[in-house]
């Protein structure tokens, strides 16, 4: 099975801090994608990468950035922690040009005191 | 059965009976679609997709339905389980590698 491993369930963070998550996954997969999540307005797609160190803006980019290095590995940077930040993140992957198995992390609630 | 007509974030459904769950899209464009459950604490899993070249495609117990011409989508869960309490999206593409998602519909199974 695809896993897409985040690599903290919880983190609390002080506004202004910079914030790294970490996703890693495991099957080779092409895209990643970085959603936040937060009730009653679904998933938001921050930002994606279709190949190693290219990115493109989601539809919240704003407040974020992006690296991904390696293949395997996405990280969503908050380069000034703020309040309003506080969400539920998911990160995906799947291959390239293709939806079917668009895979999920288990997420990262992130609280900004 | 329960059934939605319109798009509500909650629905509360009797273990046994049958649940149908809407969800509207916007793009007119998009040509696929999936639902996702996501169990508390857990990511959103696949549960089925559907092209736009079908109005219907069955899995086990669930079944989604497409109407393009009012861009509505539903899922429907025969004999609803505990185990399917949880939240679902629905999920749509135009370019067959990023999806938009709806807000989600909180099921609740009640015993």
């Amino acid at each position: 099975d695809v896993k897409v491993t985040q690599s903290s369930r919880y983190l609390v963070k002080r506004t202004g801090e910079k914030v790294f998550l970490e996703c890693v996954q495991d099957m080779d997969h092409e895209n990643m994608f970085w959603y936040r999540q937060d009730p009653g307005l679904g998933l938001r797609l921050i930002y994606f990468s279709y190949d190693v160190k290219m990115k493109e803006k989601g539809d919240i980019p704003e407040g974020y950035s992006v690296s991904r290095e390696k293949k395997e590995r996405f990280s969503l940077i908050l380069e000034s922690a703020s309040t309003n930040q506080t969400s539920m993140y998911l990160c995906a992957s799947s291959l390239q040009d293709r939806v079917l198995g668009y895979t999920f992390g288990s997420g990262t609630r992130l609280t900004v005191v | 059965g329960e059934s939605v007509g319109l798009h509500l974030p909650t629905l509360s459904v009797q273990e046994g009976d049958n649940s149908i769950i809407n969800c509207a899209y916007s793009n007119s464009a998009s040509d696929y679609f999936i639902w996702y459950k996501q169990e508390s604490g857990k990511g959103p899993q696949f549960i089925i997709d559907i092209r736009s070249n079908m109005d219907k495609r069955q899995g086990q117990r669930v079944t989604v339905l497409l109407n393009k011409t009012v861009k509505h989508l539903s899922l429907q869960i025969a004999a609803t389980q505990p185990g399917d309490s949880a939240v679902y999206f629905c999920a749509e593409t135009a370019n067959d590698y990023k999806l938009s998602f709806g807000a989600g519909t909180t099921v609740t199974v009640r015993a």
